[in-house]
């Protein structure tokens, strides 16, 4: 069964650092890696979509990195800003070779604050 | 905006009521989801459709049922619900269940009392 793991839980810096958050998972034969933010009470936006032939996407002040063969991603997020707080979510999508696991599993997520 | 819409946002419901999640996607997809979020864990799924078929069922007691009558909508429908069935529940759809990038509603935070 695969299990996804962030770290840390939860992350508090000053506004204008560079931070990085981290994601493992268990089955490294995975298709795909998203990158999710969550505002309190509110639904998920999607960061970035890496597939499991890809090292990295980015999208302006993210990137992302994917190596597969040790189960590992991280979020880079260059100069925080205060509205960058919110809690990110990892989630993999495992092969299609794997037919009972074709949604996404989540890890419990990262809660950023970024202070002002 | 993702394109994923539901309604209500916000419900409490008693043990012995009888409500309905709707979600409804803008976005041409075919295959739609549903998640529970509870406090402290991971998003968990629940549901998924495929071209109106359900292809998964995560071991989801049967006090909750789904409906898809089309590829646009989805329901979650709930009877003799208990408290700690209260969460978040979290609908999202993709292009199809093959490894597409998921977009997700905002959410209906349920309260059971």
């Amino acid at each position: 069964k695969q299990e996804v793991t962030q770290i840390p839980a939860a992350l508090s810096v000053p506004e204008g650092e560079n931070l990085v958050l981290n994601c493992s998972f268990t089955d490294s034969a995975i298709y795909n890696l998203q990158w999710f933010r969550q505002d309190p009470g509110k639904g998920l936006t999607s960061l970035l979509l890496i597939q499991s032939s890809q090292r990295e996407q980015t999208s302006g002040r993210l990137n992302a990195s994917l190596d597969k063969s040790s189960g590992r991603s991280t979020l880079y997020i260059a100069a925080s800003q205060p509205g960058d707080s919110a809690t990110y979510l990892c989630a993999v999508r495992l092969s299609w070779k794997d037919t009972g696991r074709r949604a996404l599993t989540f890890g419990s997520g990262t809660r950023l604050q970024v202070q002002p | 905006e993702t394109g994923v819409t539901q309604t209500p946002r916000h419900l409490v419901m008693g043990m012995t009521n009888k409500k309905s999640l709707k979600c409804e996607q803008h976005l041409g997809h075919n295959a739609m989801y549903w998640y529970k979020q509870s406090a402290k864990k991971p998003l968990e799924l629940m549901f998924v459709y495929n071209f109106k078929e359900q292809t998964e069922n995560n071991s989801v007691p049967s006090r909750f049922s789904p409906e898809c009558p089309n590829s646009s909508h989805l329901f979650l429908h709930l009877h003799t619900l208990q408290p700690e069935d209260s969460a978040l529940y979290l609908c999202a759809s993709s292009q199809d269940q093959a490894h597409q990038e998921q977009y997700f509603g905002p959410g209906t935070r349920l309260t059971v009392t």
